[in-house]
């Protein structure tokens, strides 16, 4: 049973569109959410939450947790060719400190 | 945030055989973890790695197909035993930020395993 699930699961748009990806959770002891873009091998780190409600902002990305409803969503505003990539949500448990993955989002954006 | 390497980025091994990972970070740091990633599909941990304590295995993964080492805080590697084509994937290894809290885990390159 999947604790992480993010959705779309794939993503076609434009150069200059906006897209909203999101990522629910189901896991006990949160500790935080993750963000990361796979382009090749490496996740890079894009953003970590901790709180509900606070809007953390890199650029054209942005992401907002809600621990009520358990989700987050990652906003790419007036997207590039280079925004394609896989984007990973990894939610965090504590005590163990294991980091849950998502199936990804994969993002292409065109010309 | 830790710089981390990962050797070899690649490599093409025939089934049967043994590789080894290695995995170094330019500062000391108290966890590491190891990862798969087959084909298409999302990150899963096969282990934890702690300095100084034998390694801390998923569901799913033993000591024996997977064997890991972590001889310092900067320092670690894991061996894919007795390898077969479903062990092709990426392999990497990544660690905490170390700054107390909740913490952010950092990345290696990764490596490409493919089993023929």
């Amino acid at each position: 049973e999947d604790k992480v699930v993010q959705s779309p699961l794939s993503l076609v748009v434009h150069e200059g569109d906006t897209v909203t990806l999101n990522c629910s959770y189901e896991v006990t002891n949160f500790r935080s959410l993750l963000w990361y873009k796979q382009e090749k091998k490496a996740p890079t780190f894009l953003f970590m939450l901790t709180s509900s409600g606070i809007e953390k902002k890199s650029g054209r990305l942005s992401s907002i947790l809600d621990k009520k409803e358990l989700f987050s969503i990652l906003n790419i505003t007036a997207t590039q060719t280079g925004d394609s990539a896989v984007y990973l949500c990894a939610v965090l448990e504590g005590g163990s400190e294991k980091l849950v993955f998502g199936k990804g989002t994969k993002l292409t954006v065109n010309p | 945030s830790a710089v981390i390497s990962q050797k070899p980025s690649r490599d093409i091994c025939q089934r049967g055989t043994s590789l080894t990972i290695q995995c170094q970070v330019d500062s000391q740091v108290t966890m590491m973890f190891w990862y798969r990633q087959q084909p298409g599909q999302s990150l899963t941990l096969i282990a934890t790695a702690n300095q100084g304590s034998e390694a801390t295995y998923e569901s799913g993964f033993v000591i024996d197909k997977f064997p890991i080492s972590r001889p310092n805080l900067t320092f670690s590697t894991l061996t894919v035993s007795n390898m077969s084509p479903e062990d092709s994937s990426i392999y990497l290894c990544s660690v905490d930020s170390g700054q107390g809290g909740p913490d952010t885990q950092y990345f290696g390159p990764g490596t490409r395993l493919t089993v023929l």
